[in-house]
């Protein structure tokens, strides 16, 4: 059975880097077919996809996100990292790491999320 | 602002049908994408609940079911019981974000 486990400060002051790692156990990380991502939820709002990376560690991000997001992997520890610079208290969240599926059906490529993790609760406050 | 447009809550008694709808754009759904639905219970790790429009997962219900048409997207719950009780997210591929994008989420109370 595929788990995925965050880790990380959860506690992280504004103007800094939020690190988070995603670790993941009862699976591979090499298949071609899957993206690692990491989701955010802040409080009281919905999900937020903030980025993912493939196997050979091609990443891609949310616009919203980009010019402060970096996702980097480590396929010899089964984990992937997120990092996110000059946090403020707007970065606030839940982040949830999972395993993301993609496909190729009439002449689109199709993404979906099939296996999250518990999810890490990390504050921006000073 | 979700690119994804679900109404924040619906309700139902336990044993009856509702459903969920979510609207999108010629971007995103009306493009071609595919939708996907998460169940979040409170205190869980969102669930993949519908793939593709209208696969389920091995180990979901028969009583979850999805449709699709045009730029918009429907989850269908029967025989609602009290444990469906929680948050239901949309999901699907931007072509203008070139990323993934949710709703913003349906809040589901079992009366």
């Amino acid at each position: 059975q595929l788990q995925l486990q965050e880790s990380g400060p959860g506690l992280v002051k504004p103007s800094e880097t939020l690190s988070l790692t995603c670790t993941v156990s009862g699976g591979s990380v090499t298949s071609s077919i899957y993206y690692w991502g990491w989701i955010r939820q802040s409080p009281g709002k919905g999900l937020e996809w903030i980025g993912s990376i493939s196997y050979n560690g091609n990443a891609y991000y949310n616009p919203s996100l980009k010019s402060r997001v970096s996702i980097s992997g480590d396929t010899s520890k089964k984990q992937f990292s997120l990092k996110l610079s000059s946090v403020t208290a707007a970065d606030t969240a839940i982040y949830y790491c999972a395993r993301e599926k993609y496909y190729d059906y009439n002449a689109y490529t199709h993404f979906f999320f099939d296996h999250w993790g518990q999810g890490s609760l990390v504050t921006v406050s000073s | 602002q979700s690119v994804l447009t679900q109404p924040p809550s619906v309700s139902g008694a336990p044993g009856q049908r509702v459903t969920f709808s979510c609207s999108g754009s010629s971007s995103n759904i009306g493009a071609g994408y595919d939708v996907h639905w998460y169940q979040h219970l409170p205190g869980t790790a969102p669930k993949l609940l519908i793939y593709a429009n209208t696969n389920r997962p091995s180990g979901v219900p028969d009583r979850f079911s999805g449709s699709k048409s045009g730029t918009s997207a429907s989850l269908a719950i029967t025989g609602l019981q009290a444990e469906d009780e929680g948050d239901y997210y949309c999901q699907s591929y931007d072509s203008t974000l070139s990323g993934s994008v949710f709703g913003g989420g349906t809040k589901l109370t079992v009366l």
